[in-house]
């Protein structure tokens, strides 16, 4: 069965701290990868996302994630982390290029002053 | 700025009662938008793929005769929940696929939600 896990259900650090939030995934074949956050009683924003191309990718607000195939991640990471930053972060995959999200369980970042 | 409008943004209503929801993509035209369904403090499940011009496509468990969806024009997909009950509390998120132009560059734009508290 197709699945995303986010190990982690909250993730807290510093303000200024580099920060990683984990999402390893199974799917076959190459699927799409995205990373969106939520806001309390808000919609998913998205941040970025791998379809193809280097490993490293750079999106919204200082966000990037590293695909890593033999490992089946994508973890995302911000090099320096605010507190606006403290939201709700789901890690999604789409098997194929029918964009049919699956979404992973959401981790809950803190980044405390 | 939005590109998906969802509408009501929060709704009470007493047990029994029918509620409508509105999903409208603001500047592209969205031949396929999803229903979700978010519990407190978990992941979003998907309940129906919405295809303009066609019957939806529902999710094993989503029962198509309770959540009804309606997807009549390129802008808009409605989700009724019929003879709502307590158990069909929850935040409903939509979202539309943008299959090109410049709203392509993610590949669905959410709506803000809408949180339905029946009494």
């Amino acid at each position: 069965a197709q699945s995303v896990a986010q190990p982690e259900d909250q993730v807290n650090v510093a303000e200024g701290n580099p920060l990683t939030v984990k999402c390893t995934y199974s799917v076959s074949g190459n699927p799409y990868l995205f990373w969106y956050v939520q806001y309390p009683n808000r919609g998913l924003q998205f941040l970025l996302k791998y379809i193809t191309g280097d490993n490293l990718v750079k999106g919204s607000y200082g966000f990037e994630a590293e695909f890593n195939k033999s490992q089946t991640s994508f973890h995302l990471k911000k090099p320096s982390a605010l507190v606006s930053d403290s939201a709700l972060y789901f890690c999604a995959v789409s098997p194929d290029s029918s964009y049919k999200l699956i979404f992973g369980s959401g981790t809950r970042l803190l980044v405390r002053p | 700025g939005a590109v998906v409008s969802q509408h009501p943004s929060w709704v009470i209503c007493k047990s029994g009662t029918s509620v409508k929801i509105e999903c409208r993509s603001l500047d592209f035209q969205a031949t396929t938008m999803f229903w979700y369904r978010q519990f407190p403090k978990q992941s979003l499940m998907l309940m129906a793929t919405s295809n303009e011009g066609s019957k939806a496509t529902y999710e094993q468990g989503v029962e198509k005769d309770k959540f009804l969806i309606n997807h009549a024009s390129l802008t808009l997909s409605t989700l009724t929940v019929t003879s709502a009950h307590p158990e069909d509390s929850s935040f409903y998120i939509c979202s539309a696929f943008a299959t090109g132009g410049p709203y392509s560059n993610q590949p669905q734009h959410f709506g803000d939600g809408t949180r339905l508290s029946i009494l």
